[in-house]
């Protein structure tokens, strides 16, 4: 079936390094893929998306791309803050049909 | 701007009581959603609405969870009996409509002693 397999954590990083959080999927067919970012005691936010192999999506300095012949979408920044630090989601959906989420990847950056 | 209400936030219940769940989308979204969220993981759908219509509730544990949505804007999401394995974060989320971003609510989070 449609999965999410993300890089386990927690990943504990110093202010200002380069981030990498991996996410791989499982689909049949060419889901659209999303990284949702939770902070402490809130719901998801969408952080960035990707409808269609080779597209970029990017937001906040983050960057994904939608690697088709890899099946992956792994997420990145150049240099995180302090206020990056949350949990990451990766998801695939087709339209119309539901999300499928990974188990999430916790990020913490130190000062 | 326009959030995802959801109450309440926390919630304590013995096992074998009920408790219900409330969410008030954003307005002028079609589409509702309750999800789950077992501490480490990451969200699982439980039901989706489309208007007053349920589109989607095969995950849903239909001997103890039920949801409504009876005039295609607020929801509710009632377990009965709790159990101790429903201890969770409930999260609601909209949108505009099927192929649209999903906006999430804060979610409930739910302990059962």
């Amino acid at each position: 079936g449609d999965s999410v397999t993300q890089m386990e954590g927690p990943v504990t990083l110093s202010e200002e390094a380069f981030l990498t959080i991996n996410c791989t999927y499982t689909a049949t067919g060419y889901p659209s893929l999303f990284w949702y970012v939770q902070y402490p005691g809130e719901g998801l936010q969408l952080l960035l998306k990707a409808t269609k192999a080779d597209d970029k999506g990017s937001n906040k300095g983050f960057e994904a791309t939608y690697r088709k012949e890899t099946t992956s979408f792994h997420l990145e920044k150049g240099s995180v803050q302090v206020s990056d630090s949350a949990v990451y989601f990766c998801a695939l959906s087709f339209t119309g049909n539901q999300f499928y989420f990974g188990t999430g990847t916790s990020l913490t950056v130190i000062p | 701007e326009a959030e995802v209400a959801q109450s309440p936030r926390y919630k304590i219940t013995e096992k074998s009581q009920a408790v219900a769940f409330w969410c008030d989308p954003i307005s002028g979204h079609a589409t509702l959603y309750w999800y789950r969220q077992i501490l480490g993981q990451g969200p699982e759908l439980l039901v989706q609405f489309q208007d007053e219509s349920v589109v989607d509730d095969s995950q849903l544990p239909k001997d103890r969870f039920s949801a409504e949505r009876l005039k295609g804007v607020d929801s509710t999401l009632k377990i009965q009996p709790a159990e101790l394995g429903d201890s969770a974060m409930y999260l609601c989320a909209s949108s505009f409509s099927v192929d649209n971003e999903q906006f999430f609510g804060p979610g409930t989070r739910l302990t059962v002693l």
